[in-house]
């Protein structure tokens, strides 16, 4: 089963930050928090990754929360391309990627 | 293009029909992996393969189901007697370096239905 828990879905407005949250209140001390997303008809995409720093990329940044039990993250100016469903896994080097059902995101004109 | 490749894209059979689908990985990827997706759920693990090595497997991947990477390189998928519980997409993805870690690349799936 998944470690995490996200929202089924959400909405944003385009142009603006979409802040995604995931709980993963038993993550262990070398689990590290995945972030995927999956447009329509497509495979998963890799966004970004952290251990308990907060990181950013091209795409994204993640914000893990001291204690480490939950993340965010932030599409910092959504458009439409960015409507998908977007994963948080919680991943030890050793294991498979377990994937929960996600949070669908929906960006709206 | 240079990504995940799978093969064929569609495939539509009927029940008792056996099927297989080919993943070729990014080049020098030298971990693949099998899920499978169903809709409105996330993907499932399958099963993973270190170069020509299958290390693991899930409990999802009943008898009827086999995979196979015998040169280290592309791989397949076969199910064998398909049923309509089959139906479903099945993606590949591949990844550098050792063990089960680090960026997954997916490629864009093969659905099937199963008739």
């Amino acid at each position: 089963d998944a470690k995490t828990t996200q929202p089924p879905s959400m909405d944003c407005a385009e142009g603006r930050a979409a802040n995604l949250p995931c709980n993963h209140s038993t993550i262990s001390g070398n689990e590290y928090v995945y972030w995927y997303r999956q447009i329509h008809s497509q495979g998963p995409q890799y966004i970004i990754h952290g251990l308990k720093n907060n990181e950013t990329n091209e795409m994204a940044s993640l914000i893990i929360t001291e204690d480490r039990k939950s993340s965010t993250l932030i599409l910092p100016h959504a458009t439409l391309r960015d409507t998908a469903v977007y994963y948080c896994i919680v991943h030890n080097y050793g294991q498979n990627f377990v994937f929960g059902p996600g949070t669908r995101l929906s960006v709206l004109p | 293009d240079t990504g995940v490749s799978q093969d064929p894209r569609h495939k539509i059979t009927k029940r008792g029909q056996n099927v297989t689908f080919r993943c070729d990985p990014i080049s020098e990827h030298n971990r693949l992996y099998w899920y499978r997706q169903t809709l409105g759920q996330g993907p499932e693990f399958l099963t993973y393969f270190q170069n020509e090595a299958q290390l693991e497997k899930s409990r999802l991947l009943s008898d009827r189901f086999s995979a196979e990477r015998p040169k280290g390189s592309f791989s397949t998928l076969e199910i064998q007697r398909t049923e309509q519980g089959d139906s479903a997409m099945y993606l590949c993805a591949s990844s550098p370096g050792q063990g089960i870690s680090g960026e997954l690349f997916f490629g864009e799936g093969s659905r099937l239905t199963v008739l």
